[in-house]
């Protein structure tokens, strides 16, 4: 069965940072290309960052761009989310999906990022 | 990139049908067939429903049906049911820089 376990959600200040980590497990994790996307609290859903099987192309929603980077460990089935000079407008529920060919096919429950002071 | 357009709400009673609509351009919905639906539960995360504009995947009821026409996809769900209330995201590849866009999302409401 195919799990999918985000963390590394915090209250974090602006301008601070923080490191999300998704947890792959019931499938060949170097297999898949990953996705991170975000909802608001009340808010829809907003693609975040895509990153191909191997690690090697890396794509970023203009709002993040500069101030995210995605990467991956395929030796320990695991997705990360670099987040620094955080903003308010940040403030979401983070998801990692897993990718087939476009389509998110599994999704984590989610880990929850406040940027507050 | 801008958002995908749905409407807010839709809403019908059980055993009958609903469509909700996903407006894009031709530089995402119109220009590909990756189309992809998601129904999501209060609290809940996100769920597949269909993909490639017209595909379910394993274990999806066939009352969920996709189309395109030009720039706007659809989604009709058939016999509704009190578990089909939720609410649905369209999305589709925007281009290999912009990878995909996001509906705004449409509150399913069985009456």
């Amino acid at each position: 069965e195919v799990h999918l376990v985000e963390s590394g959600g915090d209250l974090v200040q602006p301008g601070g940072s923080l490191r999300l980590s998704c947890a792959a497990s019931g499938f060949t994790f170097s297999s898949y290309e990953m996705n991170w996307v975000r909802q608001a609290p009340g808010k829809g859903l907003e693609w975040v960052s895509y990153i191909s099987r191997s690690g090697d192309n890396t794509y970023y929603a203009d709002s993040v761009k500069g101030r995210f980077t995605i990467s991956r460990d395929n030796a320990k089935n695991s997705l990360y989310l670099q987040m620094s000079s955080l903003r308010a407008e940040d403030t979401a529920l983070y998801y990692c999906a897993r990718t087939t060919v476009i389509t998110l096919d599994y999704w984590g429950q989610g880990t929850l990022v406040t940027v507050s002071s | 990139q801008s958002a995908l357009t749905q409407p807010p709400s839709a809403s019908g009673s059980p055993g009958q049908s609903v469509t909700i609509s996903c407006t894009g351009t031709s530089s995402d919905v119109g220009g590909y067939n990756y189309v992809s639906w998601y129904q999501q539960h209060p609290g809940k995360a996100p769920k597949l429903m269909i993909y490639d504009v017209t595909k379910r995947p394993s274990g999806v009821p066939d009352r969920f049906s996709g189309t395109k026409s030009g720039n706007t996809a659809s989604l009709t769900v058939s016999g509704l049911q009190a578990e089909d209330e939720a609410d649905y995201y369209c999305s589709s590849f925007a281009g290999s820089n912009n990878q995909m866009v996001f509906g705004g999302g449409t509150k399913l409401t069985v009456l």
